[in-house]
């Protein structure tokens, strides 16, 4: 089973940018892969905030967006909030089976 | 309202068995395609298994592979995680979602499996 791979932590200062990324272990990450990302704060279920690479739900903030970077998944969050401070993971798809990534850890500092 | 609501968790001694629940509420089950999630304490989240909407199609992770089963009855609209060989690293808390875009998420059951 493939590996997906976030960096563990982040941190970005109120107002920043910051990307954040999704390796596969199996080479590049390509629409094909229909990459998720999700938002989870403490206590609470995940929600999903970029399906299928760069589509955004109705209630996903303008300032994140999600995109293919460097042979990776990637979502970027311009111009950071205090509540943005949470848990991010992605999910890759592989011919059926799904992988969640390891989670990033963002602190908004 | 969309709903998802979990069921069935509790604590069980390794090599037990469980069965959880997911009952769908608002919306037309028989539609979508529906997954199994865990989230071990302190851990990341793990996907575990889908089933399509008909229950043709189900795919599972390695790591329960042979040892949970995934099930739906349109008709009750509800789906279910049959975990048998239970081992301590399957203690988790266990979200349903509904596939299409992973939108609705049930909050979750515990399962413990400790002696």
């Amino acid at each position: 089973q493939a590996v997906v791979t976030q960096e563990p932590s982040l941190t970005v200062s109120p107002g920043g940018t910051v990307t954040l990324t999704c390796g596969s272990s199996t080479g590049a990450v390509t629409s094909g892969h229909y990459p998720y990302w999700f938002q989870q704060k403490p206590g609470q279920a995940p929600r999903t905030l970029i399906y299928d690479t760069n589509n955004k739900h109705s209630w996903t903030p303008a300032r994140f967006s999600g995109s293919l970077l460097g042979g990776k998944a990637a979502l970027t969050l311009s111009g950071a909030q205090p509540e943005d401070e949470a848990d991010y993971y992605c999910l890759l798809s592989y011919s059926g089976a799904r992988v969640f990534g390891g989670g990033t850890k963002l602190t908004v500092l | 309202q969309v709903q998802l609501v979990e069921s069935g968790g509790g604590l069980v001694k390794p090599g037990g068995s469980l069965r959880l629940s997911c009952a769908a509420s608002e919306f037309t089950f028989s539609d979508y395609y529906m997954s199994w999630i865990r989230q071990a304490p302190g851990k990341g989240l793990e996907w575990l298994s889908y089933i399509s909407s008909t229950g043709n199609s189900i795919y599972y992770a390695d790591s329960v592979k042979g040892r949970f089963t995934i099930s739906r009855d349109n008709a009750r609209k509800s789906l279910y995680l049959q975990m048998n060989s239970l081992r301590a690293e399957d203690t988790a808390v266990y979200y349903c979602a509904r596939e299409d875009g992973y939108n609705i998420w049930g909050q979750g059951t515990m399962v413990t499996v400790s002696s």
